[in-house]
């Protein structure tokens, strides 16, 4: 199947600073990503559906000045965490594929 | 609007043996994916398998397989033959036929005794 790599892989910063996070389609293209996030023993929660060349659309409850969307080219979107609070601690996942979903590896962030 | 409901939080089978995850889903599309998805406790989603919804045949890849009953809105998996590595997080999952973000259940936490 195809894959979808995600970077960092696990992240610490400080309350008050931004962390951005990356999703890769590696050997295809994606127009639209989709970014979760996951709480422990939970399911993922859809955050946004990341549209490129165009704004992201934010679920109900998303802050979209908190996280910040780019999706600036066929095979790279980026999550933004602005300002962020130990309570934005958690797992983020990106997705990809338009009938079967490619997931990237995750990223546990921790703020402290 | 569409939705996924696994009513089974977590699940219990002894290794060689068989266990049945369940879900159900509502939709008034006709046409759709169903898939179910593994969480190891490495975080890594992993496809199990998939069902198109205008196929009538149930789906199969080893020793998975699933229980597709539209008019019943049903998809369960059937674990054959447990194995150790099977204990995950199991999640089923729905998808528009034209794409689309992903709708999700609440997930069953699958343990396998040896």
């Amino acid at each position: 199947g195809a894959v979808v790599s995600q970077h960092p892989s696990r992240v610490i910063c400080k309350s008050g600073t931004s962390v951005k996070i990356e999703c890769r389609s590696l050997d295809f293209q994606a127009t639209t990503m989709f970014w979760y996030r996951q709480f422990p023993k939970q399911s993922l929660m859809l955050m946004a559906t990341s549209n490129e060349g165009s704004k992201a659309t934010y679920e109900q409850g998303v802050e979209k000045d908190k996280f910040l969307i780019n999706h600036a080219s066929l095979t790279l979107s980026t999550l933004t965490v602005t300002s962020a609070h130990p309570e934005d601690s958690s797992f983020y996942i990106c997705s990809a594929g338009d009938t079967e979903a490619f997931f990237g590896q995750g990223t546990r962030l921790t703020v402290v | 609007a569409q939705t996924v409901t696994q009513s089974q939080p977590e699940m219990s089978v002894q290794e060689a043996e068989t266990v049945t995850l369940s879900c159900t889903y509502d939709t008034s599309e006709s046409d759709y994916y169903l898939f179910w998805y593994k969480q190891p406790p490495s975080r890594q989603m992993i496809l199990v398998i998939r069902q198109e919804a205008y196929k009538q045949q149930n789906a199969t890849e080893n020793r998975f397989s699933v229980n597709f009953q539209k008019a019943a809105k049903s998809f369960s998996l059937k674990i054959s033959d447990s194995q150790l590595g099977d204990a995950a997080m199991y999640f089923c999952a729905y998808r528009p036929y034209l794409g689309g973000k992903l709708i999700f259940g609440q997930g069953t936490e699958l343990s396998v005794k040896p």
